[in-house]
């Protein structure tokens, strides 16, 4: 089965500063890596995603990179906000796949 | 406009005890999950059903039983609670299987006392 490995558990950054966390995975036949923030109390909500016919993707100060050879993706945010604060969980899936696997989470501070 | 809700949002009870969440979407999805996220924030998959049928059953222990009665609709019960099972109980749904956005509803904070 699939296998995703994200790094790292904890990161704190100032204001403004970016921020960059990385997952990894194990099955070649993943091709859709969603991401999603999860503020403290409250649910899991998709911030941005990439499928496998792409090499990255925007949305304003949120970034995510995929390499397929490496088997890794990764999410960057420019000019980190306070209000960035949460844990930040990375997933990977498959068509015709009713799972998602997730990485461990990574808790993000952003100090003012 | 709540697209995944469920119910309650706290559940305190004591071992041994029997219990049910609720969760239902109101998006149209086919496909309806169940995670458990315990303490240190695992987000761990436990079911997943499509049109009402179960697909996926992730070793999860008998006493927790879903029951789907129709595609808008996905419960949890446990029976013969335990301490261990204290944890946020999120619900979930896709428009399809795999390779589609996932919505989660609020999570239902499980106390087992």
């Amino acid at each position: 089965g699939e296998n995703v490995e994200q790094h790292p558990s904890t990161l704190s950054v100032q204001e403004g500063d970016s921020a960059v966390i990385k997952c990894t995975y194990s099955d070649s036949a993943s091709n859709y890596f969603p991401w999603y923030k999860q503020e403290l109390g409250k649910r899991p909500q998709l911030i941005i995603d990439i499928r496998s016919n792409v090499g990255e993707k925007k949305d304003q100060r949120i970034a995510v990179t995929l390499n397929k050879t490496a088997k890794h993706f990764s999410l960057h945010i420019t000019e980190t906000q306070p209000e960035d604060s949460a844990v930040y969980f990375c997933a990977a899936s498959k068509n015709n796949f009713n799972k998602f696997y997730f990485g461990s989470g990574t808790k993000l501070n952003v100090k003012p | 406009d709540t697209a995944v809700s469920q119910t309650p949002k706290y559940l305190v009870t004591q071992m041994g005890n029997d219990k049910s969440i609720k969760c239902e979407q109101n998006l149209g999805h086919d496909t309806m999950y169940w995670y458990k996220q315990d303490s240190k924030k695992f987000l761990k998959i436990m079911f997943s059903y499509n049109n009402k049928e179960l697909i996926i059953n992730e070793t999860v222990p008998n006493r927790f039983s879903p029951k789907s009665p129709d595609k808008a609709h996905l419960n949890l019960h446990i029976n013969s609670l335990e301490l261990g099972d204290s944890a946020v109980y999120f619900c979930a749904s896709s428009p399809t299987t795999g390779t589609s956005q996932q919505y989660f509803g609020p999570g239902t904070r499980l106390t087992v006392t």
